[in-house]
Order: structure tokens, then sequence, then C-alpha cells
């Protein structure tokens, strides 16, 4: 069985800043899959970013990057230059292969980008 | 390209009932994911189909259903509604089949509100 952890329910941040949001994962597969999705308050999902196990490199979208510790089995998302537009709640999730599609989410941490 | 559509967005049922909620991948995506959000137990699977058949299934009660048709489009079925089935109901396509690792991309979903 797979697990996410997300420790940090709620995070302030200032215009202009960088944030990390952290995610901890834990699965015996060798093979996964990390995301990252933004759900703002009106319900929908949007995906971000996504990291493979056998990756070398961490992935980058614009202005998110994902610092993924395999060793630690950690995945943090980091948002450079915050806007107000990113204050939303953001979910980890996995996904192993071999087991589908299904996705395996965090609790989630909810951002709020201050002036 | 249109995105995930899933209709209606807003529904309110009474105890008792059943509801069918209906999803439209995106055009040429083939494999389609449902899952359930509430505030007490988060983002749980439901479950995935592939090619009208139903690849992965979630530990939900065999009250919970769906099907997939030849276009791809999906619909999910709750039969003898409970309080505890009010959720927001998300829907998620991919391209390729349930071969996991890759990013899914879900719709605005369904929010249920069961009186």
């Amino acid at each position: 069985a797979q697990k996410i952890t997300q420790t940090q329910p709620g995070m302030f941040v200032q215009e202009k800043e960088a944030v990390t949001l952290d995610c901890t994962y834990d699965t015996s597969d060798p093979s996964y899959g990390l995301f990252w999705y933004k759900q703002p308050s009106s319900g929908e999902m949007i995906f971000l970013i996504y990291q493979g196990s056998y990756d070398q490199q961490n992935a980058t979208e614009g202005r998110y990057s994902l610092n993924f510790q395999k060793a630690r089995k950690s995945a943090n998302l980091v948002i450079s230059a915050s806007q107000l537009g990113d204050s939303a709640m953001y979910f980890c999730a996995m996904s192993v292969t071999g087991g589908g599609n299904k996705l395996t989410f965090g609790t989630g941490t909810q951002l709020k980008v201050e002036l | 390209k249109a995105g995930v559509t899933q209709t209606p967005r807003y529904l309110i049922k009474t105890r008792g009932q059943q509801v069918t909620l209906s999803c439209s991948p995106i055009s040429g995506h083939r494999s389609v994911s449902w899952y359930q959000q509430t505030p007490g137990q988060g983002l749980q699977f439901l479950f995935e189909y592939f090619s009208e058949t139903q690849r992965n299934k979630g530990n939900f009660p065999g009250r919970f259903s769906g099907r997939q048709f030849s276009n791809s489009r999906s619909e999910m079925n709750v039969s003898t509604l409970e309080l505890g089935d009010s959720a927001l109901y998300l829907c998620a396509s991919s391209p390729l089949g349930p071969v996991g690792n890759q990013p899914q991309h879900f719709g605005d979903g369904t929010r249920l509100s069961i009186l």
C-alpha cells in the first residue's frame, strides 16, 4: 500500500517570495510516480508537476519545481515568486507502476499568499 | 482542446434516492478514474475504467458503481444514498491505459449534497 504524508495543514507566504510545501511518501514498489495538484476554492484539480522514481533530475515546470530526495522518500514542491493566484490547496499524490492510474493523495496544504 | 467535463456541477438528493454522474474525458483520452472528496476522508479513489472495463476499484461499498461507453465517456451511479455520500466527486482522464505514472487531468467535479 502507498501512503502520502503532508505535515503542513496551512502555510502563509508573502507575494514574490518562494515557498516549499512538504511531502513524504511510503511505498515498497520500486517504480512509481509523484504528482502535485492545485485545488482552488472552486474545486477543480489542476495538475502542476510530475516526477518519476527513476528520473535523475528534479522536475521543473515554470515557477514550480519538485525537490525529489529518493533516499529520504520526500518530494517537496517549491513555488518561486509566489503570486496571489497561487492561494489554494495543494495536494501531493502518487501512483505505482502496475497499479493502474489510481492516485493516492495526501491531506493537502492550504497556501495563502499575502501582499 | 476541451478539458474533462463533468455534469451536473451541483446536485441535491435525499436519503434513499439514487444518482448518476457523468464524465466526458479529454478527446483522445481513454482511461477515466473517479474520486470522492470529503472533509473527513480527503480524496479517495473510487474506480478506474479503460476500454469499457473496470480496471481498478477502491474500497467503497457496492452501492457505488460505474461504467464506460465506447466513446470513453463514463458514468458513476450511487444507489440508496446516505448522508455520508455528500461529497465532491471528481473525474479524471489520462491518455494511456491503466499503466500508472502519467498525469491525470481532472474535471471541475460534481458537488453532491444529501438531505
